[in-house]
């Protein structure tokens, strides 16, 4: 039981660079999110997917985007890296019924 | 106001020690109230979680005691273990059903000496 798969998990990139971090989740759950965590700031949501084709902005959007093609795949964009964007980022997914996320482990991005 | 204000930011505990910590906050439209556990290099994962129409929830060694008129609530971990020590993140729910989105503190690091 997979549950949720991020790729990479590690990724250095250099300024101005773009990169997608790749989320699948195999169960079958509508709502997706992706949040970035920082020493001491928690976890900021950054966008979420109510389902295949919808998407929203969080509370960090900017610099980011997102795509819902299928209810399994969930990818993130950066568009011209900045060091802000130096975090650990996870994707997570809500069982509906008991409202439980279910993260992945993580990638760790570092912009230089 | 969206924000939950948690903690302390780190703790250390005496194995067989109570580890408590505690979170804030100001918008009485939250309505859920879980606690994540994160381990290094892993994700969060729901550890316990209560609703404001109860004032405490017991699971085993963990409990969440919810004061609705101060808008706080709190986890305590009785007996705490060095298995324990990890990072501890309180969230409430912003909006109602499916459609709403958790709000995290800032987490607090424990850890439990043996």
């Amino acid at each position: 039981n997979a549950g949720v798969t991020q790729t990479p998990k590690f990724r250095i990139l250099k300024i101005g660079q773009s990169m997608t971090l790749q989320c699948t989740q195999d169960m079958n759950h509508n709502y997706m999110y992706w949040y970035r965590q920082d020493p001491g700031m928690g976890l900021k949501l950054i966008y979420y997917s109510v389902g295949a084709g919808i998407t929203d902005k969080g509370e960090v959007p900017n610099g980011y985007n997102v795509s819902r093609s299928t209810t399994e795949d969930f990818p993130l964009r950066l568009e011209l890296a900045a060091p802000s964007q130096t975090s650990v980022y996870f994707c997570a997914s809500k069982d509906s019924n008991t409202g439980e996320l279910f993260f992945g482990e993580g990638s760790r991005l570092t912009v230089l | 106001q969206q924000q939950v204000k948690q903690s302390p930011q780190s703790l250390i505990v005496q194995k067989g020690g109570i580890s408590i910590i505690n979170c804030a906050y100001e918008n009485t439209a939250f309505d859920y109230f879980p606690w994540y556990q994160q381990f290094p290099g892993k994700g969060p994962a729901l550890l316990i979680a209560i609703r404001p129409d109860v004032s405490e929830k017991k699971e085993g060694r963990f409990t969440i005691s919810f004061n609705k008129s101060a808008k706080q609530f709190s986890l305590h971990i009785m007996d705490s273990q060095p298995g324990d020590s990890a990072t501890y993140f309180c969230a409430a729910l912003l909006g109602s059903g499916n459609t709403g989105k958790l709000i995290f503190g800032q987490g607090t690091t424990l850890q439990v000496k043996p």
